[in-house]
């Protein structure tokens, strides 16, 4: 499993896009890029996952650097409701864990 | 449908009690994770199951922590002779399956937690 790093903290203003950027430099080739995210008081939500294309949902985009050793949640158009903590993932091997760092607390201003 | 639910949301033990924390994983899912969250850390993980083998408990902190799962379905993390240290959320989460050749993709659905205070 790649070690990740995701600034602690990042401010957004409402409706305004939100680039969480992860960096994983010791990413595998299978290893699978995971977001999730954590609101206040509740256990971590799904976000989106990839592994080399550039995914979209109804949530979130994730963009994955060409060399992936890096890669950033999109949030198209910021809303309170996505004041949360964000933790990236890189994850592969045997093991069905996810590892999860201090991720980056998102504050969102009306 | 019906999410990941865990039981008691909280609890409050004096130290040296013994508790037992339950899960309810999503109907089907076969894939059982629990996870220990300390105040401002992300979860870290403790122990997996595959139906009702448990394949790893690389996580758990000491032989006072003991997880089952006999029939596949529900979970029970137990805590014997609990200390202030052991004071965290204690989160569960389930998953579809394991895919062929131990390549994981699939998403984790958690619980909201067990928040765990020891006096």
């Amino acid at each position: 499993d790649a070690k990740t790093t995701q600034p602690n903290s990042m401010e957004s203003n409402e409706e305004e896009p939100v680039h969480l950027p992860c960096n994983h430099s010791t990413i595998s080739g299978t290893d699978y890029i995971h977001w999730y995210r954590q609101l206040p008081s509740q256990g971590p939500e799904y976000v989106i996952h990839g592994l080399t294309s550039n995914v979209n949902n109804r949530m979130a985009s994730l963009a994955i650097a060409e060399d992936r050793k890096s890669s950033t949640l999109i949030l198209h158009r910021a809303t309170l409701r996505d004041a949360a903590v964000y933790y990236c993932n890189a994850r592969g091997g045997s093991q069905g864990n996810l590892i999860f760092g201090k991720g980056t607390k998102l504050s969102v201003k009306p | 449908g019906a999410g990941v639910s865990q039981s008691p949301r909280y609890k409050v033990a004096k130290r040296g009690q013994d508790v037992a924390l339950r899960c309810d994983p999503i109907s089907g899912h076969v894939s059982l994770f629990w996870y220990q969250q300390a105040l401002g850390q992300g979860p870290e993980f403790l122990t997996y199951f595959q139906n009702e083998a448990q394949l790893d408990k690389s996580g758990l902190p000491s032989d006072r922590f003991f997880a089952e799962r006999p029939e596949g379905s529900v979970s029970t993390l137990k805590i014997q002779r609990t200390q202030q240290e052991d004071s965290a959320v204690y989160l569960c989460a389930s998953s579809l399956d394991r895919l062929a050749g131990g390549r994981v993709t699939d998403t984790q659905y958690f619980g909201p937690g067990t928040r765990l205070t020891v006096l």
